[in-house]
C-alpha cells in the first residue's frame, strides 16, 4: 500500500487561487481524484484521471499530478467552496484517501 | 437517475455483528463495481472494500480483513457489507460508492450515497 499526505488546512481570500496539494512516492505515475465534502453532506468526485472534470463541475477547478505531488487548483474561490477536499489515488486492488485539506475561504 | 441508499446502520456491541445494505436504483447494477468507504467521526475517509460488477472479485483494506466481507445481488440491485467482529475503531459513517467506468474496476467514485452510522461500544 502506499500513502497520500495533504496539509490539514488552507485558507484563501474569496476571489484568490487555491492550491491543494497531495504527496506521495512516486505518485505522478498513478490516476488521483479529488473529492469535495461540505459539511454533513456525502462526498462529490471533482476531479478525476489526474485533470479531468466530471460533468457540472467548474472550469475553476483544475487538477494536475507530476512526480510526487498532485494538486487541485480552484481559481477565483467562492465562499460556497470552502469544504474538506480529500485526494485519491488506487492502485490494481486498493484505493487510498489522503488524510484531507479543510478550505476555508475567508 | 443514479441513486444509492444505505441502511442497516445502529448501535452495536463490540465484538458483534452487523449487516450493511446499499438500494441501487438508475443504472445497470451489474457492470459496475461497487465500494464501501466510511469515514469516522470527525475523521476523513478511508476505503474499505471493492466488488466487482460480476461479484468475481472482492478485494478489502488490511484493517478489516477477515472480519469484514462485500457482496452484492444483481437481481434486487443490491450491495451489502457484512461486519463481524467488529471493534470500537469501526465506529464512522459508511458510504456505499459506484465505480466511475463501466465494466472496470477504477475504484473512482462519481456517486455516493448518503452514509449509514455504525457505533461500536465497547
Amino acid at each position: 500500500s502506499f500513502d497520500l499526505i495533504q496539509p490539514p488546512s488552507l485558507s484563501v481570500s474569496p476571489g484568490q487561487t487555491a492550491s491543494v496539494t497531495c504527496s506521495g512516492d512516486k505518485l505522478g505515475s498513478k490516476l488521483v481524484s479529488w473529492y469535495q465534502q461540505r459539511p454533513g453532506r456525502s462526498p462529490v468526485l471533482v476531479i478525476y484521471n489526474d485533470d479531468k472534470r466530471p460533468s457540472g463541475i467548474p472550469e475553476r477547478f483544475a487538477g494536475s499530478n507530476s512526480g510526487n505531488t498532485a494538486t487541485l487548483t480552484i481559481s477565483e474561490t467562492q465562499a460556497v467552496d470552502e469544504a474538506d477536499f480529500y485526494c485519491q489515488a488506487w492502485d490494481t486492488t486498493t484505493a487510498v484517501f489522503g488524510g484531507g485539506t479543510r478550505l476555508t475561504v475567508l | 437517475e443514479v441513486q444509492l441508499v444505505e441502511s442497516g446502520g445502529g448501535l452495536v456491541q463490540a465484538g458483534g455483528s452487523l449487516r450493511l445494505s446499499c438500494a441501487a436504483t438508475g443504472f445497470s447494477f451489474s457492470t459496475y463495481a461497487m465500494s464501501w468507504v466510511r469515514q469516522a467521526p470527525g475523521k476523513g475517509l478511508e476505503w474499505v472494500a471493492v466488488i466487482s460488477g460480476s461479484g468475481h472479485e472482492t478485494y478489502s483494506a488490511d484493517s478489516v480483513k477477515g472480519r469484514f466481507s462485500i457482496s452484492r445481488d444483481h437481481s434486487k440491485q443490491m450491495l451489502f457489507l457484512q461486519m463481524d467482529r467488529l471493534r470500537a475503531e469501526d465506529t464512522a459513517t459508511y458510504f456505499c460508492a459506484m465505480d466511475m467506468w463501466f465494466g472496470a474496476l477504477s475504484l473512482t467514485f462519481d456517486y455516493w450515497g448518503q452514509g449509514a452510522l455504525v457505533i461500536v461500544s465497547s
